[in-house]
């Protein structure tokens, strides 16, 4: 059965600062998601991670896929308020009759202060 | 369009109700997905349609009844549902360039908050 898991699942920041938010999985993988949710909104993307060694950067955010290690990370730098927000990752199961099922992490609940 | 729909926004409802949830899509994705998503928890999957089939059912119990009329539009219908069903229900959809490859970026719906009396 493929876990997923984030930490830390809750992240107070000060504006300015920098920190990474970390995904692990369980079993093979070679697609990797993360969203985010503003709260009581649906989920947007941000990333697909699809390969080894793959990083993709979006404004402040950048998502990283380390597949041998199984981890994923996504690193805030000089957070600002508007990044506030419940951080999801997600993989892609490989096989299987649960071929192309998304597991999620559990979430990480960021808020950033001044 | 690059956008997925959800109606009604807002649901209650009591035990003994039916109702139904409706989903659209328009960018010609062939994957259409159901999730239920509680409080403070990331979502879960309840259904996944390919190619207007039902190709995954999470277990889900017999109250809820996902139906897939066209490539474009997916319900939910639900009947007898107990207070633990309240949730956000979130739709989502993804491009599936051939059917059993289902593994391409899901675009999410605002969701639809149901509250079961």
């Amino acid at each position: 059965e493929l876990k997923v898991e984030q930490n830390p699942l809750f992240l107070s920041m000060q504006e300015g600062k920098n920190y990474t938010i970390y995904c692990n999985y369980s079993t093979t993988s070679d697609r990797l998601y993360w969203y985010r949710q503003d709260p009581g909104k649906s989920l947007e993307s941000l990333f697909v991670l699809l390969s080894n060694g793959a990083v993709k950067q979006e404004g402040r955010l950048m998502a990283s896929l380390d597949t041998k290690a199984r981890l994923s990370t996504l690193h805030i730098t000089a957070a600002v308020h508007d990044l506030s927000a419940t951080y999801f990752c997600a993989v892609v199961h490989a096989g299987g009759t649960s071929y192309g099922k998304l597991t999620f992490g559990q979430g990480t609940i960021l808020t950033v202060h001044p | 369009d690059t956008e997925v729909t959800q109606t009604p926004k807002h649901l209650v409802m009591g035990m003994t109700n039916k109702k139904s949830l409706k989903c659209e899509q328009h960018m010609g994705h062939r994957a259409m997905y159901w999730y239920k998503q509680k409080a403070k928890k990331p979502p879960e999957l309840m259904f996944v349609y390919s190619y207007e089939k039902l190709s995954i059912n999470e277990s889900v119990p017999s109250r809820f009844s996902p139906e897939c009329p066209n490539s474009s539009l997916l319900n939910l219908h639900l009947h007898a549902l107990q207070p633990e069903d309240s949730a956000l229900y979130l739709c989502a959809s993804s491009q599936q360039r051939t059917s059993g490859t289902n593994r391409e970026t899901q675009y999410f719906g605002p969701g639809t908050r149901l509250l079961v009396l």
